[in-house]
């Protein structure tokens, strides 16, 4: 069963570095068929993909964040890690990870972490 | 970047309809397009990939079409649960979602 769950903050301040974990489970991150992403969706709106890591740790990224963002992963934990540096009250928003095919469509998604930009 | 633009950004219906939902994409993307089914609080939820490909235990009213630069989500007879948010995402060159569409209920 293939299961993917965030964690992190849930409040963070402006300025700060937001540092978020996805814990997967049911597949092996070094399959070379599937990647990890992240998405975002800001209360109301649409989605926005920020990331996502390969197998073999080829990395893209959102290019309008692209110099706020770090993807990375730690195979022996099963884990994704994401930052984002710099965090705005714009930043506001329901992070997901989600698992995708062959760098295509997301199979498999968490259940998200809402995460708040406050001072 | 490519761009998604979907169309309508809400649509009002009833239990019986047939709709549809388009997607537009900026530039051809061949047949690289994924919809995702979204209720308040959850997760997206994969319905169709490569355009066309319904996903294993996807109810068969829906389906998917398009090819280049033009894509539709048909559901051919709406119930209840089917009232959500819609998003047409493309995979062609990195990732883009469209805006999304709010299916309501009439």
């Amino acid at each position: 069963q293939v299961t993917l769950k965030e964690s992190g903050p849930v409040l963070v301040k402006p300025t700060e570095t937001l540092t978020l974990t996805c814990a997967v489970s049911g597949f092996p991150l070094s399959d070379a068929k599937m990647a990890v992403g992240w998405i975002r969706q800001p209360p109301g709106k649409a989605l926005e993909w920020l990331a996502h890591i390969l197998s073999n740790d080829e990395k893209a990224y959102n290019r309008s964040l692209r110099s706020r963002l770090t993807v990375s992963e730690d195979t022996s934990k099963s884990q994704v890690v994401l930052t984002l540096t710099n965090m705005d009250p714009a930043d506001t928003a329901t992070y997901y990870c989600a698992r995708t095919r062959g760098s295509g469509w997301f199979d498999y998604w968490g259940q998200g972490i809402l995460v708040t930009v406050s001072s | 970047d490519i761009q998604m633009t979907q169309s309508p950004s809400t649509l009002s219906a009833s239990v019986g309809d047939r709709v549809t939902i388009t997607c537009r994409a900026s530039q051809s993307i061949s047949a690289w397009v994924a919809w995702y089914q979204q209720k308040p609080g959850t997760a997206p939820k994969l319905l169709v990939y490569k355009a066309s490909v319904v996903e294993r235990g996807v109810p068969s009213r829906f389906s998917g079409s398009g090819f280049g630069t033009e894509f539709t989500l048909t559901i051919s007879s709406l119930q209840p649960d089917d009232f959500a948010t819609y998003y047409c995402q493309q995979y062609s060159n990195l990732y883009t979602f469209g805006q999304g569409t709010k299916l309501e209920i009439k």
